[in-house]
């Protein structure tokens, strides 16, 4: 167990809908990473939040936005959904003073099905 | 921008040595990190090069040679437990911070 918590684990919808994901990071974390997996695919980076401020972006698209609220949580919101949207969405968080290494603690993520 | 190559495959068998090898291209570079992840599963730290030479950690060493830019993970005494796909990620710089961008992964398959 990372510490990190996704919810939801599981979500079906169907195309055009919106969805939020929801993330916790580890206790102390002020850094969260969140990431999509397509099938069989590498993982893409999509945005990252420190201290509640956009801090990078990736090939993040506009139908996509995210926040991080006051208490660090984390809401990645995705819109007008598309087939292709259909991935897994892994939130990660890292630690202060951990900005220049490459260990991120990951969530389990959450696993979107668009029908 | 980035980019990261590494195997889409490997195979190998229980009780073997396995390379993964990794090269990136990336605008600013901090350091070359592993991850491994067990079927759709949370990604997991293995280890994190900042400067050449070779790391170890149990059975696995991780090796970066930023003239190269190249690395490789090394894995020793392969258990059927190693299975997995392994991803090379480079911490990249961004602004004042730096985004860590994965490669497309390795698959490891460990036979009997």
């Amino acid at each position: 167990d990372s510490g990190v918590t996704q919810t939801p684990k599981h979500l079906i919808t169907a195309t055009g809908q919106r969805v939020t994901l929801r993330c916790s990071p580890r206790s102390g974390d002020l850094s969260v990473y969140w990431y999509q997996q397509s099938l069989d695919q590498g993982l893409q980076f999509l945005i990252q939040y420190y201290n509640g401020e956009e801090r990078a972006k990736g090939n993040i698209l506009e139908r996509f936005s995210a926040q991080q609220f006051p208490d660090l949580h984390s809401e990645l919101n995705l819109s007008s959904l598309e087939l292709g949207d259909s991935a897994l969405y892994f939130c990660a968080s890292s630690p202060q003073g951990a900005e220049t290494t490459g260990e991120l603690f990951f969530g389990e993520g959450s696993r979107l099905t668009v029908l | 921008g980035q980019s990261l190559e590494q195997p889409s495959e490997v195979t190998a068998v229980e009780g073997a040595i396995v390379q993964i090898n990794c090269t990136y291209q990336t605008s600013g570079f901090y350091g070359l990190s592993w991850y491994q992840q067990h079927d759709g599963g949370a990604p997991t730290f293995l280890s994190y090069n900042a400067l050449d030479g070779l790391e170890e950690t149990g059975r696995f060493s991780s090796f970066l040679s930023r003239s190269d830019s190249y690395g490789y993970l090394l894995l020793q005494e392969l258990q059927m437990k190693d299975s997995a796909s392994y991803f090379c990620a480079v911490r990249a710089l961004s602004g004042n911070t730096g985004k860590l961008i994965f490669g497309q992964g390795t698959t490891l398959q460990v036979k009997p």
